[in-house]
């Protein structure tokens, strides 16, 4: 049980496009969803949170316009990255949690190249 | 304070040693600790967790230890395989809030 979807699993695209990645939370209500992202050979940095209905809550320097978050449903979070750039190439990873007393589980994440 | 510290960095056990990553917080009000691992171009996948109430919790070969008065944890890989070669992150939240995960510890255990 308790498993995250994440697509598409990689994605390469010009300067300039937007890209929407989505996670879906498969057997389980995901109450809650975070985005993270990950460089090469580096931890995970957690981008934002989300609330079924509810706007994001985004952390500290991450740009809120930049990176859009939708979680209009129990089972689907989106996250675009507008107007990507060189820059924003990483790997993205969702988790989703449902709710109550639950941990994460996170999906199997997206890389994001950006030419 | 929100930090997780995370060693060794890197970590190389031949088949069948113990394996054994630390961490250390500074956050009193973290009450769940988790550890993740995470293979190449993969998510990181839920191991095992503890709460403070609990000085150890076993599951299989995976052991955590935890010293509340000095605000550590420890996972050990009792009999590691190749298999087990992998990043393996500790994690800490207060209730199941957003996680601070540490460093990243990469495991590579030899044949």
């Amino acid at each position: 049980g308790a498993v995250v979807s994440q697509h598409p699993s990689r994605v390469i695209c010009k300067s300039g496009t937007s890209v929407k990645i989505e996670c879906r939370s498969l057997d389980f209500q995901a109450t809650t969803m975070f985005w993270y992202r990950q460089f090469p050979k580096q931890s995970l940095m957690l981008m934002a949170t989300s609330n079924e209905g509810s706007k994001a809550t985004y952390e500290q320097g991450v740009e809120k316009d930049k990176f859009l978050i939708n979680h209009a449903s129990l089972t689907l979070s989106t996250l675009t990255v507008t107007s990507a750039h060189p820059e924003d190439s990483s790997f993205y990873i969702c988790s989703a949690r449902g709710p109550g007393v639950q941990p994460q589980h996170f999906g199997d994440g997206t890389r994001l190249s950006i030419l | 304070q929100q930090q997780v510290k995370q060693s060794p960095q890197s970590l190389i056990v031949q088949k069948g040693g113990i394996s054994i990553i630390n961490c250390a917080y500074e956050n009193t009000a973290f009450d769940y600790f988790p550890w993740y691992q995470q293979f190449p171009g993969k998510g990181p996948a839920l191991l095992i967790a503890i709460r403070p109430d609990v000085s150890e919790k076993k599951e299989g070969r995976f052991t955590i230890s935890f010293n509340k008065s000095a605000k550590q944890f420890s996972l050990h890989i009792m009999d590691s395989q190749p298999g087990d070669s992998a990043t393996y992150f500790c994690a800490a939240s207060k209730g199941f809030q957003k996680l601070v995960f540490g460093t990243g510890t990469r495991l590579l255990v030899s044949p």
